[in-house]
This record gives structure tokens, C-alpha cells and sequence, in this order.
């Protein structure tokens, strides 16, 4: 079965340094997808960076990273230079790619990312 | 049309009655997902149409829930004689099923918070 573990619950990084989130997954599935998602107070879902299982380069999006280690299974987001604004919450999640694409996306538990001043 | 859009925003109700929960996807997606969300916790998968096909549904989805998309377009996720524990925030998400390099990521709406008192 998927599992996404983050372990950690809590972040506080200083401004303009980087930060990194762990994620770890499960899945005995060969194609997938792993995705990085923040939730700010607000409450909404923004999609931030994704990568794919076959994919031979690590993804990024602006300052944003995935440290993709598929023997480890590991999926981390480096977050460069952070900001006031990246103060949320993010999730890490992934999606067992069947042949249609379309399968559902599990989250894990989130972290919470403070970032000071 | 901007993003995905949810109403109400926000529904408190009394334990026992029914509730009904609008979404309007991105109106070039045709996939729509529903998630429910309890604090602190990641989303959760409840529901997934293609067009207005149900093709997916989370054990979690007791016989309480109902969920249509009667045309392909909005989706409606009713909940009939509520519990206190259905309180969560309910998040509708939608996609293409167009190949993308970002993986098909899904756009959520701002969610309905939901209150069973």
C-alpha cells in the first residue's frame, strides 16, 4: 500500500536561509508521482513542484527543489533563500501512476514551516 | 475562470441534518476530486469523477456521503444525517487528463469548512 511519511512536524528556519522538508514514501509500484504542496493559513492547496519515478534529473521550480533519492525512496523539498511568505504548510504526496494517470493522490501528515524574521 | 471555486465557505449545522457542498472546476478539466481535510492532518482521497463518471471511491465515503456531476461540469457532495465527526474541511480539486510535464497536478479549491454541532 502508498504511505508518505514526513517526520517532521515542525520548522523554524531564519529568513534568507534554506531549508530542507523530509518525505519518505512506500509504494511497490514501479510508475508514480511525487508532489509538493503548500497550504498557507488561508487554507488552499498551491501545487509547488513535481517529480516523476522515471524522471533522471531532479525537478525544480524557482526556489524550490525536489531531492529525489529513488533507492531511499526519499523525495525531499529544498526550499532556497526562504521568505516571510513561505510560512505554511506543506505537504508532500504521490500518486501510483496507472495507465489512465488519473489515480488518486495521498498526502502525508504535513509540515509546518516558520519562518522568522 | 480563474481557479477552482467551492461554496459555501464555510456551513455550520446541527447534528442530524443534511448538507450539500457545491464545486466548479477549472472549466477545460474534466477530472474532479473530493478530499476531506481534519486539522493537522493531510487531505484525504473521498471521491474522483472523469466527466460525469464516478470512477473512484474511498472506503472512508460511507453511505451518508453522496457525490454527483451531473453534466460533466460542477460537482455536488451531499452528507445526509450528519455527525459530529464529519466536522472537516472538504476540498474539491480538479485536473486534465492531458499529459502535462508537471504530472497532471491537481488545483484545489479553497474548501468548505465544515461545523456539526
Amino acid at each position: 500500500a502508498q504511505k508518505i511519511t514526513q517526520t517532521q512536524p515542525g520548522m523554524f528556519v531564519q529568513e534568507k536561509e534554506a531549508v530542507t522538508l523530509d518525505c519518505t514514501y512506500d509504494t511497490s509500484d514501479p510508475s508514480y508521482g511525487l508532489f509538493w504542496y503548500k497550504q498557507p493559513s488561508s487554507g488552499e492547496m498551491i501545487f509547488l513542484i513535481y517529480q516523476g519515478s522515471y524522471d533522471q534529473q531532479n525537478a525544480t521550480e524557482g526556489r524550490y527543489s525536489l531531492n529525489f533519492q529513488k533507492a531511499r525512496k526519499s523525495a525531499n523539498l529544498v526550499i532556497s533563500a526562504s521568505q516571510l511568505g513561505d510560512s505554511a504548510m506543506y505537504f508532500c504526496a504521490m500518486r501510483e501512476e496507472t495507465y489512465s494517470s488519473a489515480s488518486k493522490i495521498i498526502f502525508g501528515s504535513g509540515t509546518r514551516l516558520s519562518i522568522r524574521p | 475562470d480563474t481557479g477552482v471555486s467551492q461554496n459555501p465557505r464555510h456551513k455550520i449545522t446541527k447534528r442530524g441534518q443534511n448538507v450539500t457542498f457545491r464545486c466548479d472546476p477549472i472549466s477545460e478539466h474534466n477530472r474532479l476530486y473530493w478530499y476531506r481535510q481534519t486539522l493537522g492532518q493531510g487531505p484525504e482521497f473521498l471521491t474522483y469523477f472523469q466527466n460525469e463518471a464516478q470512477l473512484e471511491k474511498s472506503r472512508l465515503l460511507s453511505d451518508r456521503f453522496s457525490a454527483e456531476r451531473p453534466k460533466g461540469s460542477f460537482s455536488t457532495l451531499e452528507i445526509q444525517r450528519t455527525e459530529q465527526g464529519d466536522s472537516a474541511m472538504y476540498l474539491c480539486a480538479s485536473s486534465s487528463s492531458m499529459r502535462t510535464v508537471t504530472g497532471n497536478e491537481q488545483f484545489f479549491g479553497p474548501g468548505t469548512r465544515l461545523t456539526v454541532l
